[in-house]
């Protein structure tokens, strides 16, 4: 069956470092393959997705995600994080017809 | 200003009591979804509607319902046979299905539910 796996449930970091969340898929063939982002009690935002072609992708907010098709994973950069970027991030990869499944999430702290 | 807003904001309902969750958006957009979030198992599709008047169960629809009448809403309705219903449910829609794309999802604000 299809899945997403991030395998960090909680990661903390200090503001002005560098991150990297990581996300692995399980999947046939090369997905559409999404990042997200919600504050607390917020609905989603998108931050970044891959279709196809160059295989690093930018996104808002100074994030970017790269695709490595040999390893299934989608995972996602910031050179420097910034407080307002704590929030939960969610990988996703979209199936036939439309629909998305989602990986468990990954809850970004920033410590000053 | 064109968006999806979902109502009410948090719900409280005591055990035995159906609850209907209320989803509406300008987008114009075919296909609606609803999804529901628990703590550390992210998003899981309860049900999708392409069309009015069509919907299909997603990955977890026992206990739920919905209806699609117009083009703008798709309330849900949290039944008395849902199990464990306390839950932040989601609700998102996009200009239609694709075939062999896809077709970006916008998402609402969502509804935390609780059950007393």
């Amino acid at each position: 069956a299809q899945s997403v796996t991030q395998p960090d449930i909680h990661i903390t970091v200090s503001e002005g470092a560098s991150l990297e969340l990581r996300c692995n898929y399980s999947y046939g063939a090369t997905p559409y393959l999404f990042w997200y982002v919600q504050s607390p009690g917020q609905g989603l935002q998108l931050l970044l997705k891959y279709f196809s072609g160059d295989t690093l992708v930018q996104g808002i907010k100074g994030f970017e995600a790269e695709f490595k098709r040999s390893q299934s994973s989608f995972n996602l950069r910031k050179p420097s994080v910034h407080w307002s970027d704590a929030a939960e991030y969610f990988c996703a990869v979209a199936l036939y017809g439309n629909k998305l499944v989602f990986g468990a999430g990954t809850i970004l702290r920033v410590k000053s | 200003d064109g968006g999806i807003t979902q109502s009410p904001k948090y719900l409280f309902r005591k055990e035995g009591q159906n609850v209907t969750l209320s989803c509406e958006q300008n987008l114009n957009h075919d296909a609606m979804y609803w999804y529901r979030q628990d703590p550390g198992q992210g998003l899981r599709l309860i049900y999708y509607s392409q069309i009015v008047n069509d919907f299909q169960k997603g990955d977890i629809a026992e206990g739920y319902s919905v209806s699609r009448e117009k083009k703008e809403s798709f309330p849900l309705t949290v039944t008395s046979a849902q199990k464990n219903p306390t839950a932040f449910y989601l609700c998102a829609s996009s200009i239609g299905l694709a075939d062999s794309s896809y077709n970006e999802q916008f998402f609402g604000p969502g509804t935390r539910l609780t059950v007393l």
